[in-house]
């Protein structure tokens, strides 16, 4: 089993659509998630942080199952912006280490179209 | 967040061949990691490289075809030795800020003849 797994996709929405990523992890230790962008042909940047709570950033939601392990990842109200490869990243603390090791998921694909 | 430089953005090689790329941040940081990304898949750790000390790897890569340098605190390069087609990816260096969070490089894309 994979350590972090995703959806590949593709998702196909038109605009203003509602779409939802989820993720899952397999490592009970894992201690914090993220949500990453990556464009075609450009590195992954940070979307957001999951937070235990939930959390909010304008049209995006990211939420965390700890009980069953898995975060999601919603957006409402799709731009065609929002078209990129979603990956979902979880942080272990590893044995001897005090920075931890993030694993990445294998992405998910949304297309946004007209 | 830091502002990450890598070169070169592309490069084109022969089999047998290595290439350097090099990774500069406009902060000084401790750990710099570098990942590899191969076609339609996801992003895969190579190493992390602590200055002063020899970068740690992880399970199936090694310091021979991986060689690495960290002379300072704001610069690190990968090698990639005795390149062969399944080389062909994209690098990419890293740095932590803001506790967890990574920041990217813009990549290297490599692709081995």
């Amino acid at each position: 089993r994979k350590e972090v797994e995703q959806d590949p996709g593709p998702f196909n929405v038109p605009e203003g659509a509602t779409v939802a990523f989820n993720c899952t992890y397999s490592n009970s230790a894992s201690q914090s998630f993220f949500w990453y962008r990556q464009d075609c042909r450009k590195e992954p940047k940070l979307l957001m942080s999951v937070y235990s709570s939930g959390n909010e950033d304008g049209r995006f939601t990211a939420q965390l199952n700890r009980a069953s392990q898995y975060i999601s990842l919603l957006i409402r109200d799709s731009k065609l912006s929002d078209s990129a490869t979603y990956l979902c990243v979880v942080n272990t603390n590893a044995g001897g280490t005090s920075y931890g090791k993030l694993t990445f998921g294998q992405g998910t694909i949304l297309t946004v179209h007209p | 967040s830091a502002v990450i430089s890598q070169k070169p953005s592309r490069d084109i090689c022969q089999r047998g061949t290595s290439l350097t790329i090099q990774c500069q941040v406009d902060s000084q940081v401790t750990m710099m990691f570098w990942y590899r990304q191969q076609p339609g898949q996801s992003l895969t750790l190579i190493a992390t490289a602590n200055q002063g000390s020899e970068a740690t790897y992880e399970s199936g890569f090694v310091i021979d075809k991986f060689p690495i340098s960290r002379p300072n605190l704001t610069f690190s390069t990968l090698t990639v030795s005795n390149m062969s087609p399944e080389d062909s990816s994209i690098y990419l260096c890293s740095v932590r800020q803001g506790g967890e969070k990574l920041f990217f490089g813009s990549g290297t894309q490599l692709s081995v003849l």
